[in-house]
């Protein structure tokens, strides 16, 4: 069956550094991968969505990898902010069908003063 | 700018009866979603709908529930003989084009009692 593993783990850094958060999918070929920010008791919101002919994406302090032979994405947020702290959701997602998102568990980050 | 509102926030009703949860997507948006997050839980699709009718559907959205456009700016959510497990903030969601990024509303709180 599909799966869609993240960092399972809290990620804890210090303001100004990057954080860079995992996306592992298996039994997936997935035509683009799409991240979204989610704060405590809101909605999702989206960040950056990459597609499978894409090896890296960029949007101001954002940076989004792709590689389909690893089966993996990479989310990297460059000089860390507090107000960054939030979890991150990775979504692998087929074109055709409902499109429906299908999401892992997502990585708690935390931006330490 | 546009976004996904949703109502009520928080709407508390006893096991076996049953509620509507309504919300407003973007106008301009033509693919609405519903998805569950039960508390602590990932973010769970619940179904899709397009052009009035449900485009796919997950397990989790059995015979109890039902979706509708009743008119051109409404999409409810409505869950029959409500259960203890039905318990879980309800995301609507919309999309254009469809496998386009979605934009989330703030949810609905439903507890179950």
């Amino acid at each position: 069956s599909q799966k869609i593993e993240q960092n399972s783990e809290a990620l804890n850094i210090q303001e100004g550094k990057t954080a860079t958060l995992t996306c592992n999918y298996t039994n997936y070929s997935p035509a683009y991968l799409q991240w979204y920010r989610q704060d405590p008791g809101r909605g999702p919101v989206f960040l950056l969505l990459i597609r499978e002919n894409e090896k890296e994406k960029r949007k101001e302090r954002l940076k989004v990898t792709f590689d389909t032979t690893l089966k993996q994405s990479l989310f990297h947020i460059t000089a860390s902010q507090p107000a960054d702290s939030a979890t991150y959701l990775c979504a692998p997602t087929f074109t055709g069908g409902g499109n429906k998102l299908t999401f892992g568990t997502g990585t708690q980050l935390k931006v330490e003063l | 700018e546009p976004e996904v509102t949703q109502t009520p926030s928080h709407q508390v009703t006893q096991m076996g009866q049953e509620v509507i949860l309504r919300c407003v997507p973007i106008s301009n948006h033509l693919y609405f979603y519903w998805y569950r997050q039960i508390l602590g839980q990932k973010v769970e699709f619940l179904v899709s709908f397009y052009n009035n009718e449900i485009s796919e559907k997950s397990e989790i959205f059995d015979d109890r529930f039902s979706v509708e456009r009743p008119d051109g700016s409404n999409f409810t959510l409505k869950i029959r003989s409500t259960k203890l497990e039905d318990s879980a903030m309800y995301f609507c969601a919309s999309s254009e084009p469809a496998g386009a990024e979605q934009y989330f509303g703030p949810g609905t709180r439903l507890t179950v009692t």
